[in-house]
């Protein structure tokens, strides 16, 4: 277990506003994932960091933004957040002891609703 | 660009069958990792098995077994003597020579094990 914590854990909110999502860590993991999951889709990737100001674009990457200033906290925000962002939003975080093919540990999740 | 198909979206079993979980997944490249991961009613994700592009060989663990085969380009989970407890949706995920190592998720296989 990778000690990963997310929060909030629920949040409603409304259309055009901004929402920021954090993740932490405790275990001093190199890479730190944003998925977001919907029914039928399974996780698809969001954003992804390499170390700490380094962070990169995945599949569904519009509509947010990530940032990262310390190893243990990887935050998502939605600028102007949309109904189509209602979604539940998993942190996940990779050691590379295993190599870079390591698996990935998952928080607990994020559940978004935007009305 | 690299996919994962999981073709069943729900199976229904009694407990003590046996069921197995279809995974086929496109990839161009030659070193990749396959995973399974399970999510249970609670929503957390947890980790199962990673299986390496170059090892081919069957796993068992428990009740637990996966067979891998390259040449139809699937990565199949059976479930022996299924329990009530393993009723969870199951997600197999590819992990490519990409930048980052992302994880590309399938749709996920709901299984449900009645009594």
């Amino acid at each position: 277990d990778a000690g990963i914590t997310q929060s909030p854990r629920h949040k409603v909110t409304e259309t055009g506003t901004p929402v920021t999502l954090r993740c932490h860590q405790t275990e001093n993991h190199r890479y730190m994932y944003w998925y977001r999951q919907d029914p039928g889709h399974g996780l698809r990737l969001i954003h992804y960091s390499y170390g700490v100001k380094d962070t990169d674009k995945g599949e569904v990457s519009d509509g947010y933004s990530v940032s990262r200033s310390k190893t243990e906290d990887f935050l998502l925000t939605l600028e102007s957040a949309t109904s189509s962002q209602t979604s539940v939003y998993f942190c996940a975080t990779k050691d590379l002891a295993g190599g870079v093919f390591d698996e990935q540990f998952f928080g607990p999740g994020t559940r978004l609703t935007v009305l | 660009a690299q996919k994962v198909t999981q073709a069943q979206t729900e199976i229904s079993v009694v407990e003590k069958e046996d069921v197995t979980l279809d995974c086929v997944y496109e990839t161009r490249d030659t070193t990749y990792y396959l995973f399974w991961y399970k999510q249970p009613p609670s929503g957390e994700l947890v980790f199962l098995i990673r299986r390496n592009s170059f090892d081919e060989q069957n796993e068992i663990s428990g009740r637990y077994s996966w067979n891998f085969q390259k040449s139809t380009s699937s990565f199949n989970f059976t479930i022996t003597a299924s329990q009530v407890v393993d009723s969870a949706v199951y997600f197999c995920a590819l992990s490519g020579d990409n930048a980052g190592n992302m994880l590309t998720f399938g749709g996920g296989t709901r299984l449900m094990v009645k009594p």
